[in-house]
């Protein structure tokens, strides 16, 4: 079975510094999904990124980017020039091709200090 | 684009009464839609996954007679909570995946929080 690990329960950084948080996950398949959710404090899940395994290419949205390293079954987070607003749970989720469901991480919680 | 509704947002109810939550795709057409539940600062745990016009299925240790899934169009599906009882009081969360396009995406609702007293 497919396992997400999100060894960081908690971190924090500075606001305008830069943080990356960890994800491991394990399968067995060769093309599959990985995704990164936020949760603030109002638990409206949203979508912060979405990668591709096929694709080599790192995905990058703004200021969230990923360090993708198939071999190595990472999928890390990299937040750039934090904002205040950025402060919530963050979840790592995998996805098989074929299936449907996401497989999720045990979050790891962002704070944000002034 | 891929705005996803969850009615009503809080909801508190007797205990042996019945409960519904509607979650609804407002702009897309969604043919997998999926509810969880989350208890706090814990990850999300999956109970059921429903497609248009056939029946939910469900996770281990999840009782299929006590919630209740429909998922009678491409943008509706209901969660029904039957003779609820204080232990079901939680967050519960619905997803859906677009018919079209990211199919491979699951776009969240906002919650349901369901005390039971």
């Amino acid at each position: 079975a497919q396992t997400v690990t999100q060894s960081q329960p908690e971190m924090s950084v500075q606001e305008a510094e830069t943080v990356t948080l960890s994800c491991t996950y394990d399968t067995s398949e060769s093309d599959y999904y990985l995704f990164w959710y936020k949760q603030p404090p109002s638990r409206q899940m949203i979508l912060v990124i979405r990668q591709e395994a096929y694709k080599q290419q790192n995905a990058t949205e703004n200021r969230f980017s990923v360090n993708f390293q198939k071999a190595a079954k990472s999928f890390s987070l990299k937040i750039s020039d934090s904002q205040l607003g950025d402060a919530a749970m963050y979840f790592c989720a995998y996805r098989e091709t074929s299936g449907s469901r996401l497989t999720f991480g045990e979050g790891t919680q962002l704070t944000v200090n002034p | 684009g891929a705005v996803v509704s969850q009615h009503p947002s809080w909801v508190i109810c007797k205990s042996g009464t019945s409960v519904k939550i509607e979650c609804r795709s407002l702009d897309f057409q969604a043919t997998t839609m999926f509810w969880y539940r989350q208890f706090p600062k814990q990850s999300l745990m999956l109970m059921a996954t429903s497609n248009e016009g056939s029946k939910a299925t469900y996770e281990q240790g999840v009782e299929k007679d006590k919630f209740l899934i429909n998922h009678a169009s491409l943008t509706l599906s209901t969660l029904t909570v039957t003779s609820a009882h204080p232990e079901d009081s939680s967050f519960y969360i619905c997803s859906a995946s677009p018919t079209w396009g990211a199919q491979e995406t699951q776009y969240f609702g906002p919650g349901t929080r369901l005390l039971v007293l």
